[in-house]
């Protein structure tokens, strides 16, 4: 049973425009979430993080949003650029232990 | 400033044979992980140490895996005999606090 999901494995945004991805978890222990960034024959990288205190936070174009209410997060990129096509992966861990579980991943294509 | 170094970057073996898997987390951190990549599950967590002891292993699948931490600086994951169903990207993190550090992964092909 997956406590991470990310329901869509792909989006397709055109340059400029908004990219939305979306993650829900299970676990209502989880109160700690992170994005990381992957691309093609690499490892994921850092991108973002909250808190289960805040509901939002900002980090130039990208903003994550937290609903605890809901057990959703989602990853805003405004404006989209095609550097930014990558797998994107949602994790979650409860800060008190160090399981970092993640989602399946979402592949983003910013299209020219 | 060096990051998680994974070695082989490549490995193609043949079924039956073993496989090690190494990693050398970034100095300093006293957390490491063991995640592989498929298609059909994304990361999956097999085991992380803290301090060198193996805290979970839950997520190993089988016998066949074997993963050893013998100091701070230095780790292995061992299939053995490895069978086909085991081809995936397997990535070693660190951590100190928070933010894990992924390495660039290790291709293993089993044929």
């Amino acid at each position: 049973d997956q406590q991470v999901k990310q329901n869509s494995p792909s989006l397709s945004v055109q340059e400029g425009r908004i990219s939305i991805l979306n993650c829900d978890y299970t676990n209502s222990m989880f109160d700690y979430f992170l994005w990381y960034k992957k691309y093609p024959a690499e490892g994921p990288t850092f991108l973002i993080s909250i808190s289960s205190i805040k509901d939002k936070n900002e980090d130039g174009r990208f903003t994550v949003f937290l609903n605890k209410s809901a057990k959703h997060l989602s990853l805003h990129i405004v404006p989209s650029q095609p550097g930014d096509s990558a797998v994107y992966f949602c994790a979650a861990t409860a800060r008190n232990g160090q399981n970092f579980v993640f989602g399946p991943g979402t592949r983003l294509s910013v299209l020219p | 400033d060096a990051g998680v170094i994974q070695s082989p970057r490549h490995e193609v073996t043949e079924m039956g044979q073993e496989v090690t898997l190494r990693c050398k987390p970034i100095s300093g951190h006293d957390y490491l992980f063991w995640y592989r990549q498929t298609m059909m599950r994304g990361l999956e967590l097999l085991i992380y140490f803290n301090n060198n002891v193996p805290i979970d292993d839950s997520g190993m699948p089988e016998d066949r895996f074997s993963a050893k931490m013998p100091n701070a600086s230095f780790s292995t994951l061992k299939i053995q005999p490895s069978e086909p169903r085991d081809s995936a990207v397997y990535f070693c993190a660190s951590s100190l606090s928070g933010e894990l550090f992924f390495g660039e992964g290790s291709r293993l092909t089993v044929l």
